[in-house]
């Protein structure tokens, strides 16, 4: 089965501009989360999918927003760029909403606002 | 409010050595608990899990026991290789609601040969 996965790997962006990062879930996966992780620190949430509807979100201004897809892959987009969304953004499959899972995790999108 | 609280890092230790990383919470209701390990330029990668008390999680020789009157997840390996050197972080899974994970800031492993 494949696992995650996200693109583009590597990204640079200007302050002010908008971005859209792309995660394909695990196959059997229904649920897909995004985490941002700032460098030296554990990631943090910013939003839940489940089949195509937002299922929680973070501390995170809604100038994050994202999309699920009927295959269950999913975009993250940021409008308005700043120089502290720099940062690892983490996408995360599971079958189902429950943490008990643990989600799988991609191996990211590095982002860098300059 | 949910919390994890890891030992700060870095850790050096000799290949063959002891590891132990210890790692707390705080939460409402009764957790899922996790340790997940990062390697260089990579994702992350759940190691081991505990769904409840008592539980022990264990994988590649690591293990974690969930102590619910300690409120602890301390990760532990008998004898720690070079390839283990990673980033390891502690997280716990809330409950109800909006379900997610809440990690630890990281703790950082160097293993020397």
């Amino acid at each position: 089965e494949t696992g995650v996965t996200q693109s583009p790997t590597h990204l640079i962006k200007t302050r002010g501009q908008q971005v859209t990062l792309r995660c394909s879930s695990q196959s059997g996966h229904n649920t897909v989360s995004w985490y941002q992780q700032a460098l030296g620190q554990g990631p943090q949430f910013i939003f839940q999918y489940y089949r195509e509807e937002e299922n929680g979100r973070g501390n995170f201004p809604p100038r994050f927003s994202g999309l699920q897809f009927p295959n269950y892959s999913s975009e993250l987009n940021v409008n308005a760029l700043e120089l502290d969304d720099s940062a690892l953004y983490l996408c995360a499959s599971s079958p189902g909403m429950t943490s008990n899972y643990g989600y799988t995790f991609g191996s990211g999108t590095r982002l860098t606002v300059v | 409010g949910n919390s994890v609280t890891q030992m700060e890092g870095p850790v050096t230790l000799s290949e063959e050595a002891f590891l132990t990383i210890n790692c707390t919470y705080t939460a409402t209701g009764y957790p899922s608990l996790f340790w997940y390990v990062q390697y260089p330029g990579e994702g992350l990668q759940l190691l081991l899990k505990a769904t409840k008390a008592d539980d022990k999680g264990s994988n590649k020789g690591f293990e974690a026991t969930y102590r619910k009157e300690t409120t602890s997840f301390h990760l532990e390996k008998g004898s720690v290789q070079v390839s283990d050197s990673a980033v390891y972080f502690c997280a716990l899974g809330t409950q109800g609601g909006s379900e997610k994970l809440v990690f630890g800031k990281g703790t950082k492993l160097t293993v020397n040969p």
